[in-house]
């Protein structure tokens, strides 16, 4: 069964340390693996997108990184602000359909405290 | 920011009202989707498109309807709301890998 599990489900830091978000998945074939930002009540907005080939991206004070062997992403966030506190959603895409479906995480609530 | 823009971002309504969210982008694209999100839940795909007059059902199923008369327009319509429809909705639209969010509409059914 193709899952993306996240971890942890939240997650709470001081404005100015740095966190690590977990992701690990069990879809097959694999195509791509996105980051997502969701504030409360808004869309998610895309963070980073890697393919299979790439295993290190950044977006600014994000860094996002895949293991395709292990199937196994992390994402970084360096030097956390408080408008960093949000839902972090790990999505990974097959590429067995035209739609390049896509299986969503539950997501990691960060807060971060001043 | 993408140029997807869902109305209304709220909605509270009684039982058994008939009900259209509505769904717009000025990006172009082709393919659009509708998304249902409850808290702390992962995103479920309910319906997508790949252009115009062309509709699927997602993976889970809906008992919403959906139309693609253009382009730019992917409104999504209840029939008959019941509590069990409370979520929250969240249209996109994609072009490559990438897929833009609209800011959602919070349906209450009461």
């Amino acid at each position: 069964k193709n899952q993306v599990e996240q971890s942890p489900q939240s997650l709470i830091i001081l404005e100015g340390k740095n966190c690590t978000l977990q992701c690990n998945y069990t879809v097959s074939p694999f195509s791509n693996l996105r980051w997502y930002k969701q504030d409360t009540g808004r869309g998610p907005v895309s963070l980073t997108i890697m393919t299979f080939s790439e295993n290190t991206k950044s977006n600014g004070r994000y860094t996002a990184t895949l293991d395709a062997d292990t199937k196994q992403s992390s994402l970084h966030i360096t030097a956390s602000q408080l408008s960093d506190s949000a839902s972090y959603i790990c999505v990974v895409s097959d590429r067995g359909s035209t739609l390049g479906r896509l299986y969503f995480g539950r997501g990691t609530q960060l807060t971060v405290w001043p | 920011e993408a140029d997807i823009y869902q109305t209304p971002r709220y909605l509270v309504i009684g039982t058994g009202k008939k009900i259209t969210l509505e769904c717009s982008q000025t990006m172009g694209h082709d393919k659009m989707y509708w998304y249902q999100q409850d808290p702390g839940m992962e995103l479920h795909l309910i319906h997508y498109s790949y252009g115009v007059n062309s509709t699927e059902k997602g993976d889970l199923s809906s008992e919403s309807t959906v139309s693609r008369i253009r382009t730019e327009h992917f409104p999504l319509t209840l029939e008959s709301a019941r509590p069990s429809h409370t979520s929250q909705y969240l249209c996109a639209s994609s072009e490559d890998y990438e897929q833009y969010f609209g800011p959602g509409t919070r349906l209450t059914v009461t």
